[in-house]
């Protein structure tokens, strides 16, 4: 079947670590995306890439980081200098010269 | 003021109830999307427009180019059905695929 992971579905944290979220997709998509999403907001952009080793800062990257070395993932590192961690995480992909962006099950962090 | 608004925020209605969700936005678009999220969170995608209607099932969307406005219908409307639908543009500015955002609408169907 083809898709996108998103693991682990929870994920707890104590203040001031990192944490890393993990986003497979085995759609060939050449465009990855990662969204936080806050209770009554619409999704925010953090970073996306177009194309492997290569990524671009979203709307609020500031505390975040990511890779992309390989097509099939998208890890995102949420670093202690984000100051709200706590939020929904979705990673999408997206295949190139189309719209339709095709969405992970999401992490929701929670940092104790 | 945000550039994709959504209304109602909320909307509770009775099973068989015929469900109107409106989305307006200020900016020049290439398409609109409406997607819905269930409790669990995952997000699929329902439609992509750039002109007129679309229809799947008992769902209907539509949209105004002129007026920059979009609405999703729901037809006979069902308790699983209860979702969150979230309107996201592309604006004819970007080149790079990023989607604009509303906030969503969060549907209660009652049996």
């Amino acid at each position: 079947d083809g898709g996108i992971t998103q693991s682990p579905k929870y994920l707890f944290r104590k203040e001031g670590q990192n944490v890393t979220l993990s986003c497979e997709q085995n759609l060939n998509h050449d465009a990855m995306y990662w969204y936080r999403q806050d209770p009554g907001q619409g999704l925010r952009l953090i970073y996306y890439s177009q194309i492997v080793n290569d990524f671009q800062k979203g709307d609020i990257a500031e505390g975040y980081s990511v890779s992309r070395e390989k097509k099939e993932s998208f890890p995102l590192t949420v670093t202690s200098a984000q100051k709200n961690p706590t939020a929904f995480y979705l990673c999408a992909s997206r295949v190139s010269s189309y719209n339709e962006q095709f969405f992970g099950p999401g992490t929701r962090l929670t940092v104790l | 003021k945000n550039e994709v608004e959504q209304s109602p925020q909320n909307l509770t209605a009775q099973e068989g109830e015929f469900i109107t969700i409106n989305c307006s936005y200020s900016v020049g678009i290439s398409a609109l999307h409406w997607l819905q999220q269930h409790p669990g969170g995952g997000i699929v995608s329902l439609f992509m427009l750039s002109s007129g209607k679309k229809k799947h099932g008992r769902l209907i969307a539509t949209i105004n180019i002129q007026e920059k406005h979009s609405s999703l219908h729901i037809t006979a409307s069902h308790p699983r059905d209860s979702a969150v639908y979230i309107c996201a543009v592309r604006s004819v500015l970007d080149s790079n695929y990023q989607l604009i955002w509303g906030a969503g609408t969060k549907l209660i169907i009652k049996p």
